[in-house]
């Protein structure tokens, strides 16, 4: 079956700890993964990634992609209160873009 | 420039009734998707389109209609309104790329069937 799987479901860490999101899939050939993160209303945007082994970074977050072992994992360092936030991971193939359950990320003050 | 809207904000439907959920984008991309997000869970698509005339079905098309008359706007069509349509809907564009998209959302609508 072609899925997306996010782990942990949730998670809650203190202002300053550095956390790990991961994600799964299934298929092996596809254009891109994607990272998204959603507050209150619509996801925005963080990161595409394409090739295996090359880290994309924006400020604390960084993620990277595993075309071999078919997953992808998004870092967040120095975690802030306004981090918290659930992260989404999708993937895109064939024009289709099928999304994981998310990470619930609560960061305590 | 608006990027993607979506109307209504928020809507409160009888079973059995039909909606329209409008979405219109104005970054001339030729992609656009249809999502449904239940609470606590992530996004499924439902429809998407990769140009004006063309589109195919997502995860779960079941109860729903798309049209794609136009590169701008991308209606979702409720026909027979059903509780477990009751969510929250997004609506998303992006540009074609050989290796991949980044995906513009609108705000979302919130549809409670009653």
């Amino acid at each position: 079956e072609d899925k997306v799987v996010q782990s942990p479901l949730s998670l809650v860490v203190h202002e300053g700890d550095t956390v790990t999101l991961n994600c799964s899939y299934e298929v092996t050939n596809f254009r891109s993964l994607l990272w998204y993160k959603q507050e209150k209303k619509a996801p925005t945007f963080l990161f595409m990634l394409t090739s295996s082994g090359i880290e994309k970074k924006s400020g604390r977050l960084s993620s990277i992609l595993d075309k071999k072992e078919l997953f992808s994992i998004l870092n967040i360092t120095a975690t802030q209160t306004g981090d918290s936030a659930v992260y989404l991971c999708a993937r895109n193939r064939d024009d289709k873009i099928i999304f994981g359950k998310g990470t619930r990320l609560h960061i305590l003050p | 420039n608006a990027g993607v809207t979506q109307t209504p904000k928020f809507r409160i439907l009888k079973i059995g009734q039909s909606m329209t959920l409008q979405c219109t984008q104005d970054m001339n991309h030729n992609y656009m998707y249809w999502y449904r997000q239940d609470p606590g869970m992530g996004l499924k698509l439902i429809y998407y389109s990769v140009g004006a005339g063309i589109t195919d079905k997502g995860e779960v098309p079941n109860g729903y209609n798309v049209s794609r008359s136009t590169t701008e706007d991308f209606p979702l069509r409720l026909e027979l309104a059903a509780p477990s349509q009751t969510s929250v809907y997004f609506c998303a564009s992006s540009y074609s790329e050989t290796s991949g998209k980044t995906q513009y959302f609108g705000p979302g609508t919130r549809l409670l069937v009653l």
